[in-house]
């Protein structure tokens, strides 16, 4: 079985300011996705950014790139440039074929961007 | 035009109740989810259907029954409800292989009481 582990409940960020968020996860999968998931006070599920665990370069979406260790089963968000509206619940999830594509999703972590 | 839709948004309830969420999806994917979001935020996969199959079936209670009349459609029933069953109910679609993403409904707040 697949497991997330977010270690970070809640963080806190500066508008215009850096933050990384953590997720390691464990697999005995060699083909297998990952995301992260952002949900806002609205609820909906966002999908933020996906790599491939094939791939080696990290994936980048504007603001959004990921450093994906595949050794050390780590894949960390970084969101530059911060928003207000990036405040949000933010979860890590992965998925393979023995899953049958379900994700298996991290604890999350709850991101508060200040003025 | 809304990719994957659920219906009603909210529901409250009476415990012993028995209540029925809808899901449709308008993106031509061949798998559907149901995952259940807890007062925590944590979220958990319930069932999955690949072309009206059911492929997922996590340790959930048998008054969780899904229904699955088309692979555009998974709908949840839910018998003899209990306040522990008071969550967000997330229906979801997938590509599959082709990309693991998957897309969700919007939620279906479920409050027993």
């Amino acid at each position: 079985a697949q497991t997330v582990t977010q270690s970070q409940p809640e963080m806190s960020v500066q508008e215009a300011e850096t933050v990384t968020l953590s997720c390691t996860y464990d697999t005995s999968e060699s083909n297998y996705y990952l995301f992260w998931y952002k949900q806002p006070p609205s609820r909906q599920m966002i999908l933020v950014i996906r790599q491939e665990a094939y791939k080696q370069q990290n994936a980048t979406e504007n603001r959004f790139s990921v450093n994906f260790q595949k050794a050390a089963k780590s894949f960390s968000l970084k969101i530059s440039d911060s928003q207000l509206g990036d405040t949000a619940m933010y979860f890590c999830a992965s998925t393979n074929s023995n899953s049958g594509y379900a994700l298996n999703f991290g604890k999350g972590t709850s991101l508060l961007v200040t003025p | 035009d809304t990719a994957v839709s659920q219906t009603p948004k909210y529901l409250v309830t009476q415990m012993g109740n028995d209540k029925s969420i809808k899901c449709e999806q308008n993106l031509g994917h061949d798998t559907m989810y149901w995952y259940k979001q807890d007062s925590k935020k944590f979220l958990k996969i319930m069932f999955s259907y690949n072309n009206k199959e059911l492929i997922i079936n996590e340790t959930v209670p048998n008054r969780f029954s899904p229904k699955s009349p088309d692979k555009a459609h998974l709908n949840l029933h839910i018998n003899s409800l209990e306040l522990g069953d008071s969550a967000v109910y997330f229906c979801a679609s997938s590509q599959g292989p082709r990309t693991g993403e998957l897309f969700f409904g919007e939620g279906s707040r479920l409050t027993v009481l």
